[in-house]
């Protein structure tokens, strides 16, 4: 089964200072992945995803991507953090069922805080 | 916004009891997944819902139970609450043949007690 793993709870960064949150994957065959952001209360907003080609994905409010397959990684990366950044961030990986259906395998979760 | 809506917003119910909840899917979408995340987890897959026949299951108890309707908004139904069913249950609505981008809506807090 596809999985994803988060492997930090919490990650504090000061604002002005580039961020990274870590994620790796277990997958077999091509990926298809997923960085969500959650806030107090709220769904989960999408952020961007990599299915193929380059591997630097830009997605919404400055995040980006980077897609390493020799470390089957996906670490989301801001170069100047914002404390308004500060939320729950979920990886997540497309799982294809045997019916031939997808769905989506989060990890975790991440929390991050920004601080002033 | 993602134009998936849920209802309730907030829910407070009592062990034993059965609850209803509902999602509408962003226009165009026709299959709708649940996930149900507990406090300080991930979303975990309920089921999904495609041609109004449920498609794919998750690790969940026959407790939970669905329907999809022609119009393609979609029910969660839980029986016999457990304070364990205490969660945010989201709805994300997706085209089926590219199910894995999922536009969530903002979920339905379910209290137990």
């Amino acid at each position: 089964a596809q999985s994803v793993a988060q492997p930090e709870d919490q990650v504090n960064v000061a604002e002005g200072n580039p961020l990274t949150v870590k994620c790796t994957y277990s997958v077999s065959g091509n990926p298809y992945l997923f960085w969500y952001v959650q806030y107090p209360n709220r769904g989960l907003q999408f952020l961007l995803k990599y299915i193929t080609g380059d591997n630097l994905v830009k997605g919404s409010y400055g995040f980006e991507a980077e897609f390493n397959k020799s470390q089957t990684s996906f670490h989301l990366k801001k170069p100047s953090a914002l404390v308004s950044d500060s939320a729950l961030y979920f990886c997540a990986v497309r799982d294809t069922m045997n019916t031939g259906f997808q769905k989506l395998v989060f990890g975790t979760g991440t929390r991050l805080l920004v601080s002033p | 916004d993602a134009g998936v809506t849920q209802s309730p917003t907030h829910l407070i119910k009592t062990r034993g009891q059965q609850v209803t909840l509902r999602c509408s899917p962003k226009s165009g979408h026709d299959t709708v997944s649940w996930y149900q995340q507990a406090l300080g987890q991930g979303p975990q897959f309920i089921f999904q819902y495609y041609e109004e026949e449920e498609r794919q299951r998750g690790n969940f108890p026959d407790r939970f139970s669905g329907h999809q309707f022609p119009n393609y908004s979609s029910e969660l139904n839980v029986n016999a609450l457990l304070l364990g069913d205490s969660a945010l249950y989201l709805c994300a609505s997706s085209l089926y043949n590219r199910a894995y981008e999922q536009y969530f809506g903002p979920g339905t807090r379910l209290t137990v007690t």
